[in-house]
């Protein structure tokens, strides 16, 4: 339970402030995601990181800008968010390099309300 | 891209019973397929995966089908209990550099005691 951290668990702000998530991998892994799960929707990835390198950028608004400093940490800065952008959004880690293992392995989440 | 539709949204059991979650992906190419189970207020957690060189996969109560012709697979778990309780996703992936997972958009499955 304590592979990925993430904080804060718990975020308000306001639509013109400037936050940021902050995840933790203690596993040894090399890849990290940014997951957005949203009531009734499905997770939806939206951004990979492989060995530090952004390999995958979908279609997010510029408004959330990823970070990925070294393979253990990656953070996601949020700024002028909309109401809309109110979800939980979850980080994942995985071991890409070899010997590879495809699951996932996923943090507590931050919930996230826009007003 | 790929695309996974997942059935049915909710399912209600009674303990003891089995319990079918099915879905289906567009992408012929994707070639593995994680289930995942997510209790209220948790993170999603890996209950079992499959591989597209194998048809099935069993660990205990839990066993996931694949029928790549069709491009459906299943989840089943046997003699539900009241813990099995939870929302569970498929997803499926082509691989690549790093595992780019399209999730199903889940069921959530309740035991009833």
């Amino acid at each position: 339970e304590t592979g990925v951290t993430q904080t804060p668990r718990h975020l308000v702000m306001g639509m013109t402030n400037k936050k940021s998530l902050k995840c933790e991998q203690h596993l040894g892994h090399n890849a990290m995601y940014w997951y957005k799960q949203s009531a009734k929707k499905p997770l939806e990835l939206m951004f990979v990181y492989n060995f530090k390198e952004q390999t995958e950028n979908n279609s997010v608004p510029s408004r959330f800008s990823p970070e990925c400093p070294n393979s253990s940490h990656l953070f996601l800065h949020l700024h002028t968010l909309q109401p809309e952008d109110s979800a939980l959004y979850l980080c994942a880690s995985s071991q890409e390099a070899q010997p590879r293992v495809d699951t996932q392995y996923f943090g507590p989440g931050t919930r996230l309300t826009v007003l | 891209g790929e695309n996974v539709e997942q059935h049915p949204s909710t399912l209600s059991v009674q303990e003891g019973d089995s319990a079918v979650i099915k879905c289906t992906y567009s992408d012929s190419a994707s070639n593995y397929f994680p289930w995942y189970k997510q209790e209220l207020g948790k993170r999603p957690q890996l209950i079992i995966d499959i591989r597209s060189n194998v048809g099935e996969k069993k660990d205990q109560r839990i066993a996931v089908t694949l029928n790549k012709t069709a491009k459906h697979f299943s989840l089943h778990i046997t003699e539900t209990q009241p813990e099995d309780s939870a929302v569970y996703f498929c997803a499926a992936s082509t691989g690549g550099s790093a595992r780019q997972l399209t999730f199903g958009s889940g069921t959530q499955l309740t035991v009833l005691p």
